[in-house]
């Protein structure tokens, strides 16, 4: 098993470019995740998913958009992109909702906006 | 709001030593506790879980306390290595929400 990937592992792009970050699992998770981590600010999370074809809003959704068109994949979108969208993004996946339930993180994708 | 505070100072600490990490909650009382590693360039890995009415959990090298009237969890390496030297978060999941919560994370560096 491949576990969680991300793509592309680096970007950069202008300000006001629009790019899509793409997140697989291959563990039949029902629960996704999008988060940034910034120096000393930890991870927050951007956007979630309980299932296939339902989004919610996390700590910092603003600027972004999301889609969860199939159980196995969590897009996240950003349509203008703005310095302040510097960051490292973490995709992670649980199977269930379980509060003794661990996450399993990608491998990141950083991300460069000029 | 419920909040998970880690010390954000880096660690040091000599090879061979007990490497002693803490976590520290405010404003509510999980259940559970994670702590997960982070290594430069990597996702978070998830190392150990405890519940709220475990006093200690072990693995390996590693021990987790939990004190609920601290309110603190402390993360104990023994007997540590270099190739222990990763950043170390905590995190929750509050029962009924899908959401985690995550400290910043300690960093600690081994010294050989």
């Amino acid at each position: 098993n491949a576990g969680v990937t991300q793509t592309p592992k680096f970007r950069v792009l202008k300000t006001g470019q629009s790019m899509t970050l793409l997140c697989a699992q291959d563990m039949n998770h029902e629960y996704m995740y999008w988060y940034r981590q910034d120096p000393g600010m930890g991870l927050r999370l951007i956007h979630y998913s309980v299932g296939e074809g339902t989004t919610a809003k996390g700590e910092v959704p603003d600027g972004y958009n999301v889609s969860r068109l199939k159980k196995q994949n969590f897009l996240l979108g950003l349509e203008s992109a703005a310095p302040s969208q510097t960051s490292v993004y973490f995709c992670a996946s649980s199977p269930t909702a379980r509060p003794q339930e661990s996450q399993y993180f990608g491998p990141g994708t950083r991300l460069l906006v000029l | 709001s419920q909040k998970i505070e880690q010390n954000s100072e880096a660690l040091n600490i000599q090879e061979g030593k007990t490497a002693t990490l803490t976590c520290n909650y405010t404003n509510y009382s999980p259940a559970y506790l994670q702590w997960y590693r982070q290594d430069p360039g990597r996702g978070p890995v998830f190392l150990l879980l405890i519940r709220e009415n475990e006093k200690e959990k072990r693995k390996e090298r590693l021990k987790v306390t939990f004190d609920t009237t601290l309110k603190q969890s402390l993360f104990h390496i023994t007997a540590s290595q270099p190739a222990d030297s990763a950043t170390y978060l905590c995190a929750h999941r509050t029962s009924g929400t899908y959401k985690y919560i995550f400290g910043t994370g300690t960093r600690l560096k081994v010294l050989a």
